[in-house]
C-alpha cells in the first residue's frame, strides 16, 4: 500500500498565477482533506471531500478550489497566487469517518 | 472544536518515558481527544485518540482526567525517533483543527 501520496513535491510559481496540487488517498479512503502548513505553525484545514462533494471547509477565501475524482484522488487549485499562499499543503485520506487519518508528505509550494 | 493549550517546548532523555501534558476546559461531551506528530519535513503522524477512558497502542498511553478537561500523552521509553511537534486536538467534527504543539526533544 503506498499510503497517501501528493504531487508534485516541491512548485516554484510567480505572484498571480495559479496551481494544482494533487493527491491519491490510500487505497480503500473515500474521504480526502486539505490542509495548509506555514512555516513553523500547525497545519489548517482548507476543506474535506467526500462523494465527489466539498463536506466542509475552513477560513479560506474562494481562491482556494478542490475537486474530488470518482476514484476518490483530489485536486487542490488556488488561484491568484499570493506571497503569503507559501506554504506545505498537506492531503489526508481516511475511511468516512473513521478516526484515524493518514496525512501524505505535502507539497512545499513557493511563491515568488 | 474545543481549544488546546500545550507548553511549546519539553525535553526528555532517551529511554525515559516522555509526559506531554494538554488543557482542553472547554471539551464537549461528544469531543474526542487526538494526538498527532509531526516529524520535520514530513506529514503528520496519528499516535492515539480517546473519549473518557484512559487508552493505550503500541506507540504510546493516552491519560484523560476524570472531568476531560486535561490529558497526558506518554511515551513510555523514549528514543531519539520520537524528537517530533507532538499536537493534542480536540475533535468533534470530522476536521483537525490543530494548535502549534509541543516540540519534544529526545536527547542521548
Amino acid at each position: 500500500d503506498a499510503g497517501v501520496t501528493q504531487s508534485p513535491t516541491h512548485l516554484i510559481k510567480t505572484r498571480g498565477q495559479q496551481v494544482t496540487l494533487r493527491c491519491s488517498p490510500k487505497s480503500g479512503h473515500d474521504t480526502v482533506s486539505w490542509y495548509q502548513q506555514a512555516l513553523g505553525q500547525g497545519p489548517q484545514f482548507i476543506f474535506q471531500y467526500y462523494e465527489e462533494e466539498e463536506r466542509q471547509r475552513g477560513n479560506f477565501p474562494d481562491r482556494f478550489s478542490g475537486h474530488q475524482f470518482p476514484n476518490y484522488s483530489s485536486e487542490l487549485n488556488v488561484n491568484a497566487l499570493l506571497l503569503g499562499d507559501s506554504a506545505l499543503y498537506l492531503c489526508a485520506s481516511s475511511f468516512s469517518d473513521s478516526f484515524e487519518a493518514f496525512f501524505g508528505q505535502g507539497t512545499r509550494l513557493t511563491v515568488v | 472544536d474545543a481549544k488546546t493549550t500545550q507548553p511549546p517546548s519539553m525535553d526528555c532523555a532517551e529511554g525515559r518515558a516522555a509526559n506531554l501534558p494538554c488543557n482542553h476546559s472547554t471539551i464537549s461531551g461528544n469531543e474526542y481527544v487526538y494526538w498527532y506528530r509531526q516529524i520535520h519535513s514530513q506529514g503528520p503522524q496519528y499516535i492515539i485518540h480517546g473519549l473518557k477512558n484512559n487508552e493505550t497502542n503500541e506507540m504510546a498511553s493516552l491519560i484523560i482526567t476524570e472531568d476531560r478537561k486535561s490529558s497526558t500523552l506518554i511515551l513510555p521509553h523514549a528514543t531519539l525517533r520520537d524528537t517530533a511537534v507532538y499536537y493534542c486536538i480536540v475533535k468533534g467534527g470530522s476536521r483537525l483543527t490543530f494548535g502549534e504543539g509541543t516540540q519534544l526533544t529526545v536527547n542521548p
